[in-house]
């Protein structure tokens, strides 16, 4: 499996707290992309970075690439009791003009406490 | 119209019953995905349609048959499904180089075997 992994896998913090979660991967990327699930319910596509990029922000979130340790970093600043979810990161084939499996890592379980 | 459509939101079904996940998008996506999710793991891919064919079957078992009739529709049937199939499954669609851009999910069906 090249299934990523992602630390912590349970993450439990206070509102207006910061949270930072980690993944690693094992194949080279051209992106990697982070992924919210509300429990039970679909996942939300938060942002991709490609692998030319070292950061990159989306309002409160600010991902990082570091392609020579094969991991990336996601932090949400000033968190809210609504980003309460799970976060995943994902690996998309390198493969180019195709589909195939977007792999998941295991995810990291955030709560973040009013 | 930026959605991922997916009915029933929940069914629960016995082991001889054969019933059928809907899956609808209006993006232009023209690939087409089925995840099977279990609880407090990440997704797990089962098939992948490209251009209204099937490109990738990950070893699913007989008893999952997937469809796709256009190029906004995409079924997943399902027979003689056994406990263990009890799951979320989720639908996504991406552009067709989807590696270079989001998936968009749907909010999932919760299937239950009985």
């Amino acid at each position: 499996s090249q299934q990523g992994e992602e630390d912590p896998q349970a993450l439990s913090i206070q509102e207006g707290e910061n949270a930072t979660m980690n993944c690693s991967y094992k194949t080279s990327i051209n992106n990697l992309q982070w992924y919210r699930q509300n429990s039970g319910r679909g996942l939300v596509h938060l942002i991709l970075i490609r692998s030319n990029e070292r950061e990159k922000h989306s309002g409160r979130l600010r991902v990082t690439l570091d392609t020579s340790k094969k991991s990336s970093s996601l932090l949400i600043t000033a968190s809210r009791a609504a980003d309460t979810a799970s976060y995943f990161c994902a690996e998309p084939p390198t493969y180019g003009g195709s589909q195939g499996n977007l792999i998941f890592g295991k995810g990291t379980k955030l709560s973040v406490k009013p | 119209d930026t959605e991922v459509t997916q009915t029933p939101k929940h069914l629960v079904m016995g082991m001889t019953n054969k019933k059928s996940l809907k899956c609808e998008q209006h993006m232009g996506h023209r690939a087409m995905y089925w995840y099977k999710q279990k609880a407090k793991k990440p997704p797990e891919l089962m098939f992948v349609y490209s251009y209204e064919k099937l490109s990738i079957n990950e070893s699913v078992p007989s008893r999952f048959s997937p469809e796709c009739p256009n190029s906004s529709l995409l079924n997943l049937h399902l027979h003689a499904l056994q406990p263990e199939d009890s799951a979320l499954y989720l639908c996504a669609s991406s552009q067709v180089r989807g590696q270079l851009a989001g998936y968009t999910f749907g909010s999932g069906t919760r299937l239950t075997v009985v």
